[in-house]
């Protein structure tokens, strides 16, 4: 089956950085997807990664390893406003998206 | 760029009457269009795909007679939930994909509608 796997939550500082990770197992790959969720909200798109690397936007920064199917998200410089969920997706052969469960990250002061 | 919007962002109606939700994109033409589903603490449910002209495909397990869905143009697409029922209460979101975009994977989504059936 299809299955993607990143942490239920995580507790970080404000003015830290984290790392949020994703495995995945899917049937075939066509990129991979993070998306940012507050409570209450629709998903806003973060980033995307179809080739092995790093990716870098302002204070985020995705990665991917497709030999590994495995990917993480970096927050640099947290803000309490970086509350929120995270949500990894991965797009299948089908391209259709398979939704992680998210990770719940909490900001303390 | 990449705006998706939605209409109406919260309803509150009574069992048994039908719900419109619409979702467009305003900015870009979507030639596909997807519907979500997402209950409190949990993660997005996949309910049915739409490309515009065609008929939507829909996931196991959700009811198209109950769940109609028209994608009538490249900017928007309808869900109507028909006869509701408390338990169609819950959040729904939809996104789109660009059409002929270098990024043409990405789907962007709407600010969802919050469906509460009495």
């Amino acid at each position: 089956g299809q299955n993607i796997d990143q942490p239920t939550e995580m507790t970080a500082t404000e003015g830290a950085i984290v790392q949020i990770n994703c495995t995945y197992q899917t049937s075939g790959f066509n990129g991979l997807f993070w998306y940012q969720q507050h409570a209450g909200e629709a998903p806003t798109f973060l980033s995307y990664n179809v080739l092995d690397g790093l990716e870098e936007k302002g204070r985020f920064s995705s990665f991917l390893s497709r030999s590994k199917g495995y990917s993480y998200l970096l927050l640099k410089e947290l803000q309490m406003k970086d509350s929120a969920s995270y949500l990894c997706a991965v797009m299948d052969s089908n391209y259709q998206l398979i939704w992680g469960a998210g990770t719940k990250l909490i900001i303390k002061p | 760029g990449a705006v998706v919007s939605q209409h109406p962002s919260r309803v509150i109606c009574k069992s048994g009457t039908s719900v419109k939700i619409e979702c467009r994109s305003l900015d870009f033409q979507a030639t596909t269009m997807f519907w979500y589903r997402q209950f409190p603490k949990q993660s997005l449910m996949l309910m049915a795909t739409s490309n515009e002209g065609s008929k939507a495909t829909y996931e196991q397990g959700v009811e198209k007679d109950k769940f109609l869905i028209n994608h009538a143009s490249l900017t928007l697409s309808t869900l109507t939930v028909t006869s509701a029922h408390p338990e169609d209460s819950s959040f729904y979101i939809c996104s789109a994909r660009q059409a002929a975009s270098g990024d043409s994977e990405t789907q962007y989504f709407g600010p969802g509608t919050r469906l509460l059936v009495l």
